[in-house]
């Protein structure tokens, strides 16, 4: 069974910090990553996506892959309000085209003003 | 921008209903994929599809069907409603290869 782990949270971080937010996958063939933001009652919506090891910078958003580790990361820099929300990390298992995207539960972010 | 739209956005149905969601998506994408959300158990994947006609189950397939009859188009069926089907429903899409998927804004369902 493929998995990808995430802390569930909340993890609240004050307004202007960095939120570091962490996912584990298992499937070592894995190719593809992707972190997925979704507000309370909406659908998902695609933030970043990353498929070779090291930092992918995005304005305010840097996803990190650590191949060897199996981790993926998304740290959001001068966090605002507006962040907050459930945040879904999604990993292609086998680099095939056709097969799902396995998700993991997200993780719920809480940035204080 | 991909465009992946979901007939309705809010439906209520009475048990034993057969209820149809629809969704279509804009871009040609090959794959695509129905998924249902309750709180505490994250995206589970009801059935997908890989091409017109085609159909693999996903994780939570009981008491639900899909159809494929045309590329953009991909149907959610409940063949007989239950109360435990009440959640928030997802159809998403995805081109083949290395690409993410995208979501339409959801269809949230109650059955009475």
């Amino acid at each position: 069974q493929k998995e990808v782990e995430q802390n569930s949270g909340p993890l609240s971080v004050p307004e202007g910090a960095i939120a570091s937010l962490n996912c584990t996958y298992s499937d070592r063939g894995s190719q593809s990553f992707f972190w997925y933001r979704q507000y309370s009652g909406k659908s998902p919506e695609l933030i970043m996506f990353i498929y070779s090891n090291g930092d992918k910078e995005d304005g305010r958003f840097t996803a990190q892959l650590n191949k060897a580790s199996q981790y993926v990361s998304l740290l959001i820099r001068d966090s605002q309000p507006s962040d907050s929300a459930t945040y879904l990390c999604a990993v292609n298992p086998i680099g095939s085209g056709n097969t799902p995207l396995v998700f993991g539960k997200g993780t719920r972010l809480s940035v204080i003003a | 921008d991909v465009k992946v739209t979901q007939s309705s956005r809010y439906l209520v149905k009475r048990t034993g209903e057969k209820v149809f969601l629809e969704c279509v998506q804009d871009m040609d994408h090959e794959n695509m994929f129905w998924y249902r959300q309750d709180p505490g158990l994250g995206l589970r994947l009801i059935y997908f599809s890989y091409d017109v006609k085609m159909k693999e189950k996903g994780d939570i397939p009981e008491g639900y069907s899909v159809s494929r009859e045309k590329k953009e188009r991909f149907s959610l069926i409940l063949e007989s409603a239950s109360t435990n089907q009440t959640s928030m429903y997802l159809c998403a899409s995805r081109w083949q290869g290395q690409q993410p998927q995208h979501f339409g804004d959801g269809t949230r369902l109650s059955i009475l």
